[in-house]
């Protein structure tokens, strides 16, 4: 599509459930990123991927988040045992090919852990 | 590592006030790329501007417009003759090849225009 599309919009899990998000990249991009905004500002990076592959997990909390991109599927986020500290917004971005581009964002998914 | 600065956390203008928010960054590499992006209080992440370290060429598009300064690592986007619907919160960002693409963001400066 011509778009990254994210889902679900919203997800409510109560603590020490699990979440899994969805990312589905624009056609042909080959980059996804997904980072996690908290409060409606400050933006953490988590993992990127260059196709299937893992291209940087530097930010990512080893201990319960993970996430895949497989091919002919929708990138996933999962947070396993979900703290009240994930709650947050959470975007997948994808580029074509190259770090000038623009890496456009998807509507997020605004996770609430009770 | 590479750091992003937005030291206004909030503006307030009345309405056709012209604005202008102040990015200041931090990196070691010498190729890299600056971008403004805009939060409407819908949510969504609109991608305004990208320049790279390269190119210190001003730009405007329409009412906006960008300076970037390698001499003191800035890069500024000022909004002339304000509307309410320029209301947003404003995210300037930073990336390179060396940062592995990945985009490291200011903390963001929420505008307000007042009818």
């Amino acid at each position: 599509g011509e778009e990254v599309a994210q889902t679900p919009k919203h997800l409510v899990r109560g603590e020490g459930q699990k979440a899994k998000l969805y990312c589905a990249p624009i056609k042909g991009h080959s980059y996804v990123f997904w980072y996690q905004q908290v409060l409606k500002n400050e933006f953490k990076f988590l993992i990127s991927f260059q196709n299937e592959n893992v291209f940087d997990e530097t930010g990512m909390p080893k201990e319960r988040f993970s996430a895949k991109c497989l091919p002919n599927s929708p990138c996933s986020l999962e947070i396993q045992a979900t703290k009240l500290e994930d709650s947050a917004v959470y975007f997948c971005a994808s580029i074509r090919d190259r770090v000038d581009q623009p890496q456009h964002f998807g509507d997020g998914t605004r996770l609430s852990i009770l | 590592a590479q750091k992003v600065t937005q030291a206004q956390t909030e503006i307030s203008v009345v309405e056709k006030e012209d604005v202008t928010l102040d990015c200041v960054y931090e990196t070691r590499d010498t190729t890299y790329y600056l971008f403004w992006y805009k939060q409407p209080p819908s949510g969504e992440l609109v991608f305004l501007i990208r320049r790279n370290s390269f190119d210190e060429q001003n730009e405007i598009s329409g009412r906006y417009s960008w300076n970037f300064q390698k001499s003191t690592s800035s890069f500024n986007f000022t909004i002339t003759a304000s509307q309410v619907v320029d209301s947003a919160v404003y995210f300037c960002a930073l990336s390179s090849v060396q940062g592995a693409q990945k985009l490291v963001f200011g903390q963001g400066t929420r505008l307000t225009i007042n009818p």
